[in-house]
């Protein structure tokens, strides 16, 4: 059963664009989500979170949008750069205070074109 | 000092070998974590401590044995393993604090591969 899922595995956008990425999810207790980007033989690395008290949270260029009604979440990238290009993974957690599980999504891999 | 460090990097063990990772932070996270990852998969939670102290065991065979000697380490001792068990394996740590939210920082992982 598949919690949180990323239907797109892959993306592909022109440098200086927008990347969009989504996740959706099933579980209704998930209280805090998240966004890890993973270059290949590396450790998944923090992008950005949100938690379920609200619906925007906007760090430089990544911004990350909550729909509680829908169980949506989605990143922005704004402008796109070559270094972005990445396997990024969404997260989630039932409280987010730590010493929980994280369950992830299967993960998109975005494609900076130049 | 906001990194995770994992050793070794890579390891090759047969069946029957005995073998240890070993994980280390010093950002005073006191929840620490080993996660297993597949290829083309998400990572999956395996075990989870707290102030030192087991909290969460992922219904994880008992081939696999974790460790927290101090609060700043973490290891993981692997014994009689499958081939089935070559996965990246992956450390991360967090803060724990009931007031408010806490994202978990993840190593670079070791990649195990069991003949």
């Amino acid at each position: 059963d598949q919690q949180v899922k990323q239907n797109s595995p892959s993306l592909s956008v022109q440098e200086g664009r927008i990347s969009i990425l989504n996740c959706d999810y099933t579980n209704s207790m998930f209280d805090y989500f998240l966004w890890y980007k993973k270059y290949p033989a590396e450790g998944p690395t923090f992008l950005i979170s949100i938690s379920s008290i609200k619906d925007k949270n906007e760090d430089g260029r990544f911004t990350v949008f909550l729909n509680k009604s829908a169980k949506h979440l989605s990143l922005h990238i704004v402008p796109s750069q070559p270094g972005d290009s990445a396997v990024y993974f969404c997260a989630a957690s039932e409280r987010g205070f730590g010493n929980e599980k994280l369950t992830f999504g299967t993960g998109t891999r975005l494609t900076i074109i130049p | 000092d906001t990194e995770v460090t994992q050793t070794p990097k890579h390891l090759v063990m047969g069946m029957t070998n005995k073998k240890s990772l070993k994980c280390e932070q010093h950002m005073g996270h006191r929840a620490m974590y080993w996660y297993k990852q597949k290829a083309k998969k998400p990572p999956e939670l395996m075990f989870v401590y707290s102030y030192e102290k087991l909290s969460i065991n992922e219904s994880v065979p008992s081939r696999f044995s974790p460790e927290c000697p101090n609060s700043s380490l973490l290891n993981l001792h692997l014994h009689a393993l499958q081939p089935e068990d070559s996965a990246l394996y992956l450390c991360a740590s967090s803060r724990v604090d009931g007031s408010s939210y806490n994202e978990q920082f993840f190593g670079p992982g070791t990649r195990l591969t069991v003949l």
